[in-house]
């Protein structure tokens, strides 16, 4: 089955770039599905920070839209986060994780809530 | 975009049941939700989609004690015959085209 794995540095310097990447195994990243980007700050809830389909479409969260960017690489079946201007507010578990999507009888793809979720890693400014 | 809000904790024995409640914001009720768990210290897992006519579709290996229902702007997730691995936070998730937004999460105590 699919799985997700997160990878970059676990200590950033505040003002910099936090760079991550997440490794999509057992399935295609030009499948039907959106990746998405997840974060939980210690001992606080969720907060999606963005998603990327196959063809590059994207969709940020409106609070942290000048600072995200997500990217795909088809070749290495990998997808990338980068958040600019880190400060320590952005210390935080990073997840990566596939969204799901429902295909109508009208053969209409639609999207749906994330259904497979990466390991996380902590990511320290 | 929809607002989800969870009760932040909630507590039931071991082999009772329990029912979590994510409400929707105002005019958003016909919003399908995801309910996902986080055990202590590990990542978050897919438990189920729900519908707002109360359909529910479950991950695989979701356990049968896991279920859901709707009432109008809430969704709800019960939990049956608790366990101790039940013991968690609990999140509810929805989406609209270009966004997705989380509850902030009910931490469950399993007495």
């Amino acid at each position: 089955q699919v799985q997700l794995q997160e990878s970059g540095p676990g200590l950033v310097t505040p003002s910099g770039t936090l760079s991550l990447t997440c490794a999509v195994s057992g399935g295609s990243i030009s499948s039907s599905n959106w990746w998405s980007w997840v974060r939980q700050p210690p001992g606080k809830g969720l907060e999606w920070l963005g998603e990327i389909y196959h063809s590059e479409s994207t969709n940020y969260n409106p609070s942290l839209k000048s600072r995200v960017t997500i990217s795909v690489d088809k070749p290495k079946n990998q997808f990338s986060l980068k958040l600019t201007s880190v400060t320590a507010a952005d210390t935080a578990v990073y997840y990566c994780a596939r969204v799901g999507f429902l295909t109508s009888i009208f053969g209409v793809i639609t999207i749906e809530g994330i259904d497979i979720w990466g390991q996380g890693t902590m990511v320290i400014v | 975009q929809p607002v989800l809000t969870q009760s932040s904790s909630a507590s039931a024995s071991l082999g009772s049941s329990v029912k979590l409640t994510c409400t929707l914001s105002s005019g958003d009720s016909g919003y399908t939700i995801a309910w996902h768990q986080q055990q202590p210290g590990k990542a978050p897992r897919y438990l189920m989609r729900l519908e707002g006519r109360g359909n529910y579709n479950k991950g695989s290996g979701v356990p049968d004690r896991f279920s859901g229902s709707s009432s109008g702007a809430d969704r709800y997730l019960t939990i049956s015959n608790l366990q101790s691995e039940d013991e968690g936070d609990y999140y509810c998730e929805t989406w609209d085209s270009n966004t997705r937004v989380f509850g902030g999460g009910t931490k469950l105590t399993v007495l």
